[in-house]
This record gives C-alpha cells, sequence and structure tokens, in this order.
C-alpha cells in the first residue's frame, strides 16, 4: 500500500537557521517523490519534484531508496519560506494516483 | 493562462441536507482529480478521471458521495446526504498526462460546513 509519512506536524527554527522537513514512504516499487506548498491564503502548489533534481527557491531534496525518505532542506531559512508543506508520491501503475502526507507547518522567526 | 476554477467558496448545510460543488480544470488537462481535505490532515484523494473515465474512486464513499466528469471538461462532486464528518476543504486540481502527470494544479477550494 501507498503511504506518506510525516512526523513533524510543526517546524520553528529562526531566520538564517538550517531546515529540514522529514518525509517517508512506503511503496513497492520505484515511485516519483513531490514536494508541494501552501503558501498563507494562495492555492497548493508544486515547489519540487525528483526526478527534475532542481533547486526551488533554495529547496532541495534527495531520494534515499535505502531509507525511503524525501526530506526537504534549506541552509538558511527565509521568513517568506513559512508555509504548509506536503509530502507527496505518485506510484507507476495504471492509475498513477498521486498520496499526501499529512502535512508541516514550517514557521520562521524574525 | 487561467487555473482551476471551483465554486462555490464556500457552504454551509445541516446533516442530511445534499450538497454540489463543481469544478473547471485548466484547459488541455486530461486529468481531473478531488480531493477531501479536514482540518489538519493532508489532502485525501477520492476520485480520478482521466478524460471522462474514472481511474481510481477507491477512496470515495459511494454511498453518499459521487461525482462525474461529463463530456471530459467541467467535472462535479455531490454529497448526498450529508454527515458532520463530511466537513472539510474539497480540493479539484488538474494535469497533464505523460512526464507532466506529477505536477498538479490546485482550485482554491470548497470550504463545506455541516452542521
Amino acid at each position: 500500500a501507498q503511504r506518506v509519512t510525516q512526523p513533524e506536524k510543526l517546524l520553528s527554527v529562526f531566520k538564517g537557521a538550517p531546515v529540514e522537513l522529514k518525509c517517508n514512504y512506503s511503496y513497492s516499487g520505484s515511485p516519483e517523490l513531490f514536494w508541494y506548498v501552501q503558501y498563507s491564503r494562495q492555492r497548493l502548489q508544486l515547489l519540487l519534484r525528483h526526478i527534475s533534481r532542481e533547486s526551488i527557491k533554495g529547496f532541495t531534496a534527495d531520494l534515499n531508496k535505502g531509507e525511503t525518505s524525501f526530506h526537504l532542506k534549506k541552509p538558511f531559512a527565509q521568513e517568506e519560506d513559512s508555509a504548509m508543506y506536503y509530502c507527496a508520491l505518485m506510484g507507476y501503475s495504471s492509475a498513477s494516483k498521486i498520496i499526501f502526507g499529512s502535512g508541516t507547518r514550517l514557521s520562521i522567526r524574525p | 493562462e487561467a487555473g482551476v476554477a471551483q465554486s462555490p467558496r464556500y457552504k454551509i448545510i445541516e446533516k442530511r441536507q445534499s450538497v454540489a460543488f463543481w469544478c473547471n480544470p485548466i484547459s488541455g488537462h486530461a486529468t481531473l482529480y478531488w480531493y477531501q481535505q479536514i482540518l489538519g490532515q493532508g489532502p485525501k484523494l477520492l476520485i480520478q478521471f482521466q478524460n471522462n473515465g474514472v481511474v481510481d474512486d477507491s477512496q470515495l464513499p459511494k454511498d453518499r458521495f459521487s461525482a462525474e466528469r461529463l463530456k471530459g471538461v467541467d467535472s462535479t462532486l455531490k454529497i448526498q446526504p450529508a454527515k458532520l464528518e463530511d466537513s472539510a476543504v474539497y480540493l479539484c486540481a488538474s494535469s497533464l498526462v505523460g512526464a507532466s502527470a506529477g505536477e498538479l494544479f490546485f482550485g482554491e477550494g470548497s470550504r463545506l460546513t455541516v452542521l
């Protein structure tokens, strides 16, 4: 069964500090992993996906198949990073449905 | 480019009443999703369409929820009769197929309160 786990409901860090949002998944196969973000009063939107291997807004995420993790990292947090972050998984099947974790609220303190 | 449109934005009903939500996806997006997001939880997939066919509805409570996507464009999600636990934000999303399938474009959501 597909499952995405985000163990932290809230993560609060100071501006300029490093950030790591944790995501673990369960899937029998090779899924595609994503991070979605929802800023205050905005729609949920894609932040990054593991196959693109890009850094978006200073964030990176590496897929670790051995640990079944896809943690989101940023070396220096900025106040505008405050938002809800959701890890998501897409399995490669005929359905290719996308499931989400429960989300982590990131709060950046000035 | 116009985004995913949803209506109504807010709806308050009493339990056992019915409600319908409408979604207009981005033009050209073959795949359409309905998610239910209960306060404090992540989005939960209810149903996924590709064009006008259902790809996955395994999590849809079919005794009270129904959805359709006529002509492979707009979609409606109906709840009848509503229960207290249906209070949630109902999110519609759309995507292309193929390599871009994982990039979902979300609407603003329809917030349902069942009293």
